[in-house]
This record gives structure tokens, C-alpha cells and sequence, in this order.
């Protein structure tokens, strides 16, 4: 059974430092990797989606990469800002034909001004 | 940009009652999910759905949950006989197939009193 897990629960940083964020999976036979951003009360907002054959993916100040054979997956936000506080959620896509998202329990971020 | 919509955002109900989530997924998206997440736990899994019927269901989703899409916009989860354990955020998504990017909604709070 998949178990995705995120560290640290919780993250607090002044603005402008470059953070990581990590995942860890127990199954490393995934499909692709997901990391999402939630906003308090809100929806899940996708950031970036990596397949099990990709390295890493960037969009704009956040970078994702995977190691499939190790289970690891790492977020890293550059100069962040106090608009990127939120909860970071990974979620993983198992192969063998399953369509469910398996997340783990997020990192709350908080950017400090 | 299209988006899923959920409706209604907050909703309160009696233990034992029935109350109906309500989604529009993204038009030209083929897989349609729903996730829910108890309050300080991690997103969980509920059912999957594919033309015209349920392609993937958790362990969760026993026969008090049902799912339907009764026009070719609107898709709905139906939570029979409610209960306080019934409470938290569902999330309805769709994808245009599982290993593309899934597009959650804002979410539902079913809080059962």
C-alpha cells in the first residue's frame, strides 16, 4: 500500500530564503508525482506534475525533482514570498492502472514580510 | 482558465439525513473524481469515474456513498443516512485522463450536526 510522506509538517521562513520542501514514498513503482498548493478553506491548486520518467519540472520560482528509485521527491521555492504561504501537498500517481492520488499530509509554509 | 465548480460550499445537515455535493467538471475533461479530507488529515480517495461509472472506488466508499452524472455537465455524490464521521471537505476533480493534471474544486464543508 502506498504511504506518501511529508517533512516538515510545518515550515516558517523570512521572506526572500530559498526553501525545500521534501516527499518520501514507500512504493517506488509510481506513475507520476503531483505537488499541489492549498490555501486555507480553499481547493487544491496543481504547481507542477512529474512523470515517473522525468527528472524535474520548473515553473517560474518553484522547481520539482524525483528519484523514483529512492521514494524522494523535493519542492524548492526560491525567494520566497509572503503570497507563498499555504499548505504543500505531494501526491503520487501508482502504476498499475489505479487512477487514485495518493497524498500526503502537507507542509504548512509560512513566509514571514 | 476552466475550472471545476462545487456547489455548495458549505453545507449543514442532521445525522441521518441525505444531502447530494454537486460538481461541474471541466468540459472537455473524461475522469471525474472525488477526495475528501477530515479536518487536520490527509486527502483521501473516494471514487473514480469514467464513462458512465465508477472505475475506482476506496474502501470508504461503501453503499452509503453513490455517484452519478445526471446530465452532461453536473456530477454528484450522494451521501446516504450521514453521520458526524461524515463531516469534512469534499473535493470534487476531473482530468482528462489519471496521469495528466488533475483540477480540483474549491470543495464542499459537509459539516453533520
Amino acid at each position: 500500500k502506498q504511504e506518501v510522506t511529508q517533512i516538515p509538517a510545518a515550515l516558517s521562513v523570512p521572506e526572500g530564503e530559498n526553501l525545500v520542501l521534501n516527499c518520501s514514498f514507500t512504493d517506488s513503482a509510481i506513475y507520476n508525482l503531483q505537488w499541489f498548493r492549498q490555501d486555507p478553506g480553499k481547493g487544491l491548486t496543481s504547481l507542477l506534475l512529474i512523470q515517473s520518467s522525468q527528472r524535474e519540472q520548473t515553473s517560474g520560482r518553484l522547481n520539482a525533482s524525483l528519484d523514483k528509485s529512492s521514494g524522494r521527491s523535493t519542492l524548492y521555492i526560491a525567494a520566497s514570498q509572503p503570497g507563498d504561504s499555504a499548505t504543500y501537498l505531494c501526491a503520487v500517481l501508482t502504476q498499475g492502472g489505479s487512477e487514485k492520488l495518493v497524498f500526503g499530509k502537507g507542509t504548512k509554509l509560512t513566509v514571514n514580510p | 482558465e476552466p475550472e471545476v465548480t462545487q456547489t455548495p460550499s458549505h453545507q449543514v445537515t442532521q445525522m441521518g439525513q441525505e444531502v447530494i455535493l454537486r460538481c461541474v467538471p471541466i468540459s472537455n475533461h473524461l475522469y471525474f473524481y472525488w477526495y475528501r479530507q477530515i479536518l487536520g488529515q490527509k486527502v483521501e480517495f473516494l471514487v473514480s469515474f469514467y464513462n458512465n461509472e465508477i472505475s475506482e472506488k476506496s474502501e470508504i466508499f461503501d453503499d452509503q456513498f453513490s455517484v452519478e452524472r445526471p446530465d452532461g455537465s453536473n456530477f454528484t455524490l450522494k451521501i446516504r443516512s450521514t453521520k458526524l464521521e461524515d463531516s469534512a471537505m469534499y473535493f470534487c476533480a476531473s482530468s482528462v485522463d489519471p496521469g495528466r493534471v488533475a483540477f480540483f474544486g474549491q470543495g464542499t464543508r459537509l459539516t453533520v450536526v
